[in-house]
Protein backbone atom coordinates (compact mmCIF):
# COMPACT_ATOMS: atom_id res chain seq x y z
CA UNK A 1 0.00 0.00 0.00
CA UNK A 2 0.69 3.87 -0.25
CA UNK A 3 2.96 5.11 2.90
CA UNK A 4 3.10 8.52 3.85
CA UNK A 5 5.18 9.53 6.39
CA UNK A 6 5.13 12.59 8.87
CA UNK A 7 8.36 14.30 10.91
CA UNK A 8 9.05 15.20 12.94
CA UNK A 9 6.58 12.77 14.87
CA UNK A 10 6.65 15.12 17.70
CA UNK A 11 7.34 18.87 18.34
CA UNK A 12 7.48 20.88 21.68
CA UNK A 13 8.37 24.83 21.19
CA UNK A 14 8.37 28.45 22.77
CA UNK A 15 5.28 30.77 21.96
CA UNK A 16 6.47 33.03 18.74
CA UNK A 17 8.12 30.93 17.71
CA UNK A 18 7.62 29.06 14.21
CA UNK A 19 7.40 25.07 13.48
CA UNK A 20 7.59 23.31 10.10
CA UNK A 21 5.94 19.61 9.22
CA UNK A 22 7.18 17.57 6.50
CA UNK A 23 4.69 15.38 4.62
CA UNK A 24 5.88 12.63 2.50
CA UNK A 25 4.34 10.28 0.07
CA UNK A 26 7.56 7.37 -0.19
CA UNK A 27 6.33 5.33 -3.19
CA UNK A 28 3.76 7.29 -4.93
CA UNK A 29 3.07 10.66 -6.34
CA UNK A 30 0.54 12.85 -4.38
CA UNK A 31 -1.00 15.31 -6.63
CA UNK A 32 -3.20 16.61 -3.91
CA UNK A 33 -2.01 16.48 -0.11
CA UNK A 34 -4.44 17.47 2.93
CA UNK A 35 -3.94 18.78 6.45
CA UNK A 36 -6.08 18.77 9.46
CA UNK A 37 -5.77 18.87 12.45
CA UNK A 38 -7.20 17.41 15.42
CA UNK A 39 -7.37 18.23 19.04
CA UNK A 40 -7.62 15.70 22.26
CA UNK A 41 -11.25 13.77 22.23
CA UNK A 42 -12.24 15.82 19.16
CA UNK A 43 -12.26 14.68 15.40
CA UNK A 44 -9.75 15.22 12.40
CA UNK A 45 -10.64 18.61 10.79
CA UNK A 46 -9.67 19.73 7.76
CA UNK A 47 -7.50 23.12 7.50
CA UNK A 48 -6.27 22.92 3.65
CA UNK A 49 -6.23 21.17 0.39
CA UNK A 50 -2.93 21.78 -1.41
CA UNK A 51 -2.19 20.89 -5.50
CA UNK A 52 1.50 19.97 -6.47
CA UNK A 53 2.88 23.64 -7.80
CA UNK A 54 -0.07 25.74 -7.02
CA UNK A 55 -1.33 27.37 -3.38
CA UNK A 56 -2.75 26.11 -1.23
CA UNK A 57 -7.08 26.23 -0.31
CA UNK A 58 -7.90 26.95 2.54
CA UNK A 59 -10.81 26.11 4.86
CA UNK A 60 -13.11 29.00 6.44
CA UNK A 61 -11.69 30.12 9.66
CA UNK A 62 -8.12 28.50 9.01
CA UNK A 63 -5.26 31.52 8.53
CA UNK A 64 -3.26 31.07 5.77
CA UNK A 65 -0.94 33.63 7.02
CA UNK A 66 -0.48 31.68 9.81
CA UNK A 67 -0.30 28.21 8.44
CA UNK A 68 2.03 28.41 5.65
CA UNK A 69 1.50 25.43 3.51
CA UNK A 70 3.81 24.76 0.40
CA UNK A 71 4.04 21.84 -2.16
CA UNK A 72 6.65 22.16 -3.97
CA UNK A 73 6.96 18.67 -5.35
CA UNK A 74 4.42 15.61 -5.85
CA UNK A 75 6.30 13.98 -2.79
CA UNK A 76 6.87 16.63 -0.14
CA UNK A 77 4.28 19.17 1.25
CA UNK A 78 5.66 21.25 4.78
CA UNK A 79 3.22 22.96 6.69
CA UNK A 80 4.88 25.82 8.96
CA UNK A 81 2.94 26.77 11.74
CA UNK A 82 4.46 30.55 12.28
CA UNK A 83 4.49 32.24 15.71
CA UNK A 84 2.85 28.98 17.77
CA UNK A 85 1.16 29.75 20.21
CA UNK A 86 -0.30 27.24 23.19
CA UNK A 87 -3.82 27.31 21.48
CA UNK A 88 -1.73 25.96 18.25
CA UNK A 89 -1.03 22.71 20.22
CA UNK A 90 -2.74 20.10 18.49
CA UNK A 91 -2.29 16.89 16.79
CA UNK A 92 -1.68 17.58 13.00
CA UNK A 93 -2.09 14.86 10.08
CA UNK A 94 -1.44 15.21 6.61
CA UNK A 95 -2.76 12.73 3.82
CA UNK A 96 -1.68 12.31 0.00
CA UNK A 97 -3.60 11.04 -2.85
CA UNK A 98 -2.34 10.55 -6.55
CA UNK A 99 -4.21 9.82 -10.15
CA UNK A 100 -4.98 6.80 -10.61
CA UNK A 101 -5.25 5.13 -7.42
CA UNK A 102 -5.02 1.74 -6.47
CA UNK A 103 -8.50 0.66 -5.89
CA UNK A 104 -9.39 3.23 -9.00
CA UNK A 105 -10.46 5.88 -6.90
CA UNK A 106 -8.35 8.48 -5.33
CA UNK A 107 -8.02 7.82 -1.94
CA UNK A 108 -6.22 9.52 0.87
CA UNK A 109 -3.37 7.88 2.74
CA UNK A 110 -2.76 9.14 5.77
CA UNK A 111 0.70 10.19 7.65
CA UNK A 112 1.37 9.16 11.36
CA UNK A 113 0.91 12.40 12.35
CA UNK A 114 2.92 15.49 14.28
CA UNK A 115 2.24 16.01 18.02
CA UNK A 116 2.79 20.14 18.41
CA UNK A 117 3.06 21.51 21.81
CA UNK A 118 3.68 24.95 22.09
CA UNK A 119 5.03 26.43 25.93
CA UNK B 1 -20.83 18.22 2.31
CA UNK B 2 -23.31 15.34 2.78
CA UNK B 3 -23.55 14.10 6.47
CA UNK B 4 -23.32 11.03 8.01
CA UNK B 5 -25.11 9.38 11.72
CA UNK B 6 -23.19 7.02 13.49
CA UNK B 7 -23.65 5.51 17.41
CA UNK B 8 -20.91 7.11 19.57
CA UNK B 9 -20.02 4.40 20.85
CA UNK B 10 -20.35 0.11 20.50
CA UNK B 11 -18.68 -2.84 22.02
CA UNK B 12 -17.62 -5.91 20.76
CA UNK B 13 -15.97 -9.31 22.14
CA UNK B 14 -13.17 -10.81 20.90
CA UNK B 15 -13.56 -13.21 17.55
CA UNK B 16 -17.08 -12.09 17.35
CA UNK B 17 -18.23 -10.01 14.17
CA UNK B 18 -19.02 -6.73 14.69
CA UNK B 19 -21.67 -4.60 12.82
CA UNK B 20 -21.08 -0.95 12.72
CA UNK B 21 -24.03 1.07 11.40
CA UNK B 22 -23.93 4.66 9.62
CA UNK B 23 -26.52 6.66 8.02
CA UNK B 24 -26.53 9.09 5.28
CA UNK B 25 -29.62 9.81 4.07
CA UNK B 26 -29.11 13.51 2.00
CA UNK B 27 -26.60 11.02 0.27
CA UNK B 28 -25.98 12.17 -3.61
CA UNK B 29 -25.68 9.69 -6.58
CA UNK B 30 -22.29 10.73 -6.98
CA UNK B 31 -21.06 10.26 -3.09
CA UNK B 32 -19.04 7.08 -2.39
CA UNK B 33 -19.43 5.72 1.03
CA UNK B 34 -16.18 5.77 2.65
CA UNK B 35 -14.72 4.14 6.62
CA UNK B 36 -11.80 4.73 7.52
CA UNK B 37 -10.60 4.45 11.13
CA UNK B 38 -8.28 5.55 13.66
CA UNK B 39 -6.35 3.92 16.38
CA UNK B 40 -5.06 6.33 19.63
CA UNK B 41 -2.48 8.68 18.77
CA UNK B 42 -2.14 7.57 14.84
CA UNK B 43 -3.76 8.73 11.84
CA UNK B 44 -6.35 7.57 9.91
CA UNK B 45 -6.51 4.19 8.27
CA UNK B 46 -8.72 3.05 5.37
CA UNK B 47 -10.88 0.84 5.28
CA UNK B 48 -13.28 0.28 2.59
CA UNK B 49 -15.29 2.09 0.55
CA UNK B 50 -18.28 1.58 -1.72
CA UNK B 51 -20.83 3.16 -4.65
CA UNK B 52 -23.92 1.10 -4.82
CA UNK B 53 -22.68 -3.16 -4.48
CA UNK B 54 -21.58 -4.53 -1.21
CA UNK B 55 -17.94 -4.85 -0.85
CA UNK B 56 -15.65 -7.50 0.61
CA UNK B 57 -11.77 -6.61 1.40
CA UNK B 58 -8.94 -8.40 3.57
CA UNK B 59 -10.21 -6.36 6.13
CA UNK B 60 -13.70 -5.77 6.48
CA UNK B 61 -17.45 -5.98 4.23
CA UNK B 62 -19.43 -3.27 3.73
CA UNK B 63 -23.20 -3.66 3.32
CA UNK B 64 -25.35 -0.92 1.36
CA UNK B 65 -28.64 -0.56 1.59
CA UNK B 66 -30.87 -0.64 -1.88
CA UNK B 67 -31.67 2.96 -1.08
CA UNK B 68 -28.52 3.84 -0.24
CA UNK B 69 -29.43 5.50 2.65
CA UNK B 70 -27.57 3.68 5.36
CA UNK B 71 -24.64 1.21 5.16
CA UNK B 72 -23.41 -1.26 7.70
CA UNK B 73 -19.52 -1.59 7.98
CA UNK B 74 -19.04 -5.51 9.33
CA UNK B 75 -15.63 -6.78 10.38
CA UNK B 76 -16.51 -10.85 10.63
CA UNK B 77 -13.99 -11.11 13.59
CA UNK B 78 -13.42 -8.49 15.99
CA UNK B 79 -10.00 -8.61 17.21
CA UNK B 80 -7.79 -6.54 19.74
CA UNK B 81 -6.85 -4.51 17.25
CA UNK B 82 -9.46 -3.19 15.68
CA UNK B 83 -10.34 -1.10 18.80
CA UNK B 84 -10.40 2.18 17.08
CA UNK B 85 -12.46 5.09 16.36
CA UNK B 86 -14.29 3.85 12.86
CA UNK B 87 -15.26 6.95 10.42
CA UNK B 88 -18.32 6.88 7.61
CA UNK B 89 -17.49 9.69 5.33
CA UNK B 90 -19.17 10.49 2.32
CA UNK B 91 -17.20 11.94 -0.96
CA UNK B 92 -17.55 12.60 -4.55
CA UNK B 93 -15.84 11.01 -7.14
CA UNK B 94 -14.39 12.55 -9.86
CA UNK B 95 -10.64 12.73 -10.56
CA UNK B 96 -9.40 14.19 -6.91
CA UNK B 97 -8.40 17.53 -5.88
CA UNK B 98 -11.16 19.32 -4.15
CA UNK B 99 -13.63 16.56 -5.45
CA UNK B 100 -12.41 14.33 -3.07
CA UNK B 101 -12.64 15.92 0.59
CA UNK B 102 -12.85 13.84 3.78
CA UNK B 103 -15.16 15.31 6.06
CA UNK B 104 -14.69 13.71 9.54
CA UNK B 105 -17.92 13.60 11.61
CA UNK B 106 -17.40 11.75 15.45
CA UNK B 107 -17.11 8.66 14.40
CA UNK B 108 -17.90 5.16 16.54
CA UNK B 109 -16.02 4.55 19.39
CA UNK B 110 -15.27 0.86 18.85
CA UNK B 111 -14.25 -1.62 22.01
CA UNK B 112 -13.65 -5.11 21.47
CA UNK B 113 -13.46 -6.87 24.85
CA UNK B 114 -11.06 -10.10 25.58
Amino acid sequence: GAVVSQHPSRVICKSGTSVKIECRSLDFQATTMFWYRQFPKQSLMLMATSNEGSKATYEQGVEKDKFLINHASLTLSTLTVTSAHPEDSSFYICSASGTGGWRGLNEQFFGPGTRLTVL
Amino acid sequence: DAKTTQPNSMESNEEEPVHLPCNHSTISGTDYIHWYRQLPSQGPEYVIHGLTSNVNNRMASLAIAEDRKSSTLILHRATLRDAAVYYCILSGGGSGGSNYKLTFGKGTLLTVNP
